[in-house]
């Protein structure tokens, strides 16, 4: 398996745009988890999803943020409109499900907002 | 809230040295810990997972102890190498819900020198 895929790898984009994060969960893995990653804040859990269910949103800072999961093997996370204070490192993972499994991580998507 | 701190911040030694890393937990009410390993600009890469049962797992030249009840884990790495160089992140999943919701310790930054 080539693991957890995201895309793209790397986005600049400019205040007030639409962005959209893309993950490929690793076959066969019911959770996805999507992770924001910044200096001051290490890593923090935004959602996660659960059979495509998404379960706990509660780290989602905000209106401007939204995930889906329209299948087990693709979801996305979209920024609309983008801050500059929204540039981070965006993590996709996923794992068996359940708390006894452990999380695969993607490349990151490095997000710059100017 | 949980909160996990992970000390030091950072950390050079000489190859060949043994070294301990450190992380902390504020609540004991875990499922499993995790150590993850991540070089500059790359993801995450999952080094060992212990259940809440256990008290240590080893993989090589790492060992991960656990002591939930103190709400602590040491990573131990043996004989240190160049190659280890790198940020080791340590995480807990809760003793709740259905997936791994994983909180993140800030890091500790290892530099080994040869």
């Amino acid at each position: 398996d080539a693991g957890v895929i995201q895309s793209p790898r790397h986005e600049v984009t400019e205040m007030g745009q639409e962005v959209t994060l893309r993950c490929k969960p690793i076959s066969g893995h019911n959770s996805l988890f999507w992770y924001r990653q910044t200096m001051m804040r290490g890593l923090e859990l935004l959602i996660y999803f659960n059979n495509n269910v998404p379960i706990d949103d509660s780290g989602m800072p905000e209106d401007r943020f939204s995930a889906k999961m329209p299948n087990a093997s693709f979801s996305t996370l979209k920024i609309q409109p983008s801050e500059p204070r929204d540039s981070a490192v965006y993590f996709c993972a996923s794992s068996l499900g359940g708390p006894r499994f452990e999380a695969f991580f993607g490349q990151g998507t490095r997000l710059t907002v100017v | 809230k949980q909160e996990v701190t992970q000390i030091p911040a950072a950390l050079s030694v000489p190859e060949g040295e043994n070294l301990v890393l450190n992380c902390s937990f504020t609540d004991s009410a875990i499922y499993n810990l995790q150590w993850f390993r991540q070089d500059p600009g790359k993801g995450l890469t999952s080094l060992l997972l212990i259940q809440s049962s256990q008290r240590e797992q080893t993989s090589g030249r790492l060992n991960a102890s656990l002591d939930k009840s103190s709400g602590r884990s040491t990573l131990y790495i043996a004989a240190s190498q160049p190659g280890d160089s790198a940020t080791y992140l340590c995480a807990v999943s809760p003793n709740t819900g259905t997936a791994s919701k994983l909180t993140f310790g800030t890091g500790t930054r290892l530099q080994v020198t040869l």
